[in-house]
């Protein structure tokens, strides 16, 4: 079973910042927070992951609580190209075998 | 990263009949993974494919109805056997290079069966 839980579908205005929340309350101590997304009839692309520390990268940033039993991805100027379902997962590093949950689907909209 | 290839990227099959979908990787990899997503829902992961040992297989899947070979660090197919409409979906061949690095996902195989 998915160990996340994420709103169903989210709405975002274009150029506007879309906040993708997720619970992930079970997460244990190695675990990591990853975020794919999944643009219609493609494969998931990686978006970013963490630990611990808020990450930054050129697609998004990634919020972890303090008690790491949630997180926030930061699209910080939504496209409409951003439109997908967007995964939460939490993993072990090295290990790679992802259990997806039921995703949230974000429409940006102009 | 790791440039995944998979083929088909679509077919249209015959109940009763099977078809092999292959997965290449661009470079050696430790980690290859098989995914199924049915129609307007999440993957589910059908099992792990092991190089130079048998696949390991998720709770609702068997061996018979998907095997699986991995004859090296770059390759990989699945068989989905005896087919029927239900297993009309996608299937995807995933990569994890190695520790702490993110997993790599093809653009999967769309397959309806009538």
């Amino acid at each position: 079973d998915a160990k996340t839980t994420q709103p169903p579908s989210m709405d975002c205005a274009e150029g506007r910042a879309a906040n993708l929340p997720c619970n992930h309350s079970t997460i244990s101590g190695n675990e990591y927070v990853y975020w794919y997304r999944q643009i219609h009839s493609q494969g998931p692309q990686y978006i970013i992951h963490g630990l611990k520390n808020n990450e930054t990268n050129e697609m998004a940033s990634l919020i972890i609580t303090e008690d790491r039993k949630s997180s926030t991805l930061i699209l910080p100027h939504a496209t409409l190209r951003d439109t997908a379902v967007y995964y939460c997962i939490v993993a072990n590093t090295g290990f790679q075998k992802l259990v997806f949950g039921t995703g949230t689907r974000l429409l940006v909209s102009p | 990263s790791a440039v995944i290839s998979q083929k088909p990227s679509r077919d249209i099959c015959q109940r009763g009949t099977s078809l092999t979908i292959q997965c290449q990787v661009d470079s050696q990899v430790t980690m290859m993974f098989w995914y199924r997503q049915q129609p307007g829902q999440s993957l589910t992961l059908i099992a792990t494919a092991n190089q130079g040992s048998e696949a390991t297989y998720e709770s609702g899947f068997v061996i018979d109805k998907f095997p699986i070979s991995r004859p090296n660090l770059t390759f990989s197919t699945l068989t989905v056997s005896n087919m029927s409409p239900e297993d009309s979906s996608i299937y995807l061949c995933s990569v994890g290079a190695n520790k702490n690095t993110e997993a790599f996902f093809g653009q999967g195989t769309r397959l309806t069966v009538v």
